[in-house]
């Protein structure tokens, strides 16, 4: 059964702190991790890592994936409090069509 | 960016009936589409595939006579609840599979059955 895993659950930290959230997974026929920002209403998309080792960066986040550790972690640096939300992985696997997701960081930035 | 929307946002229906959402690709064509739930703390389910022009796809454990699907376009696909009971109350979440493989998140029904 494929499996996603995040870490930490929860956290919470003080405006301008940096975070690193968690990911790791153990599927089948893996193609690519994708990380979603979800706050109160449906996900919304953030990045898709296909290769390891190459990291892709939108302003203050960033992530990268390890095809050989089979994890990966989102960075955001300079934290403020709209940057409060459920962050989820996902792995993109099969013909490319299932997404199975992590059960999400619960982030919340404090002033 | 892809824009995914779904109508209703919110719905309250009596046991027994039943409710149709609509997931719509607004700037983009979607031959695949995908159902989700999500219960509260909870991460989202996948609960089937729909795929344009063909029957879709069911994850087990899925029910496909009471969760029926269709997609009669390239951008819309419907997930009508039938006979729903107060344990079908959740958070339905449909998604449009993008040029990549990636999905975009419509946002989201709210199901109460009372």
């Amino acid at each position: 059964e494929d499996k996603v895993v995040q870490s930490p659950l929860s956290l919470v930290v003080h405006e301008g702190d940096t975070v690193t959230l968690n990911c790791s997974y153990e599927v089948t026929n893996f193609r690519s991790l994708l990380w979603y920002k979800q706050e109160k209403k449906a996900p919304t998309f953030l990045f898709m890592l296909t290769s390891s080792g190459i990291e892709k960066k939108s302003g203050r986040l960033s992530s990268i994936l390890d095809k050989k550790e089979l994890f990966s972690i989102l960075n955001i640096t300079a934290t403020q409090t709209g940057d409060s939300a459920v962050y989820l992985c996902a792995s993109l696997t099969g013909g490319g069509n299932k997404l199975t997701f992590g059960t999400g960081t619960q982030l919340k930035v404090e002033l | 960016g892809a824009v995914v929307s779904q109508h209703p946002s919110r719905v309250i229906c009596k046991s027994g009936t039943s409710v149709k959402i609509e997931c719509r690709s607004l700037d983009f064509q979607a031959t695949t589409m995908f159902w989700y739930r999500q219960f509260p703390k909870q991460s989202l389910m996948l609960m089937a595939t729909s795929n344009e022009g063909s029957k879709a796809t069911y994850e087990q454990g899925v029910e496909k006579d009471k969760f029926l699907i269709n997609h009669a376009s390239l951008t819309l696909s419907t997930l009508t609840v039938t006979s729903a009971h107060p344990e079908d109350s959740s958070f339905y979440i449909c998604s449009a599979r993008g040029p990549a493989a990636e999905q975009y998140f419509g946002p989201g029904t709210r199901l109460t059955v009372t």
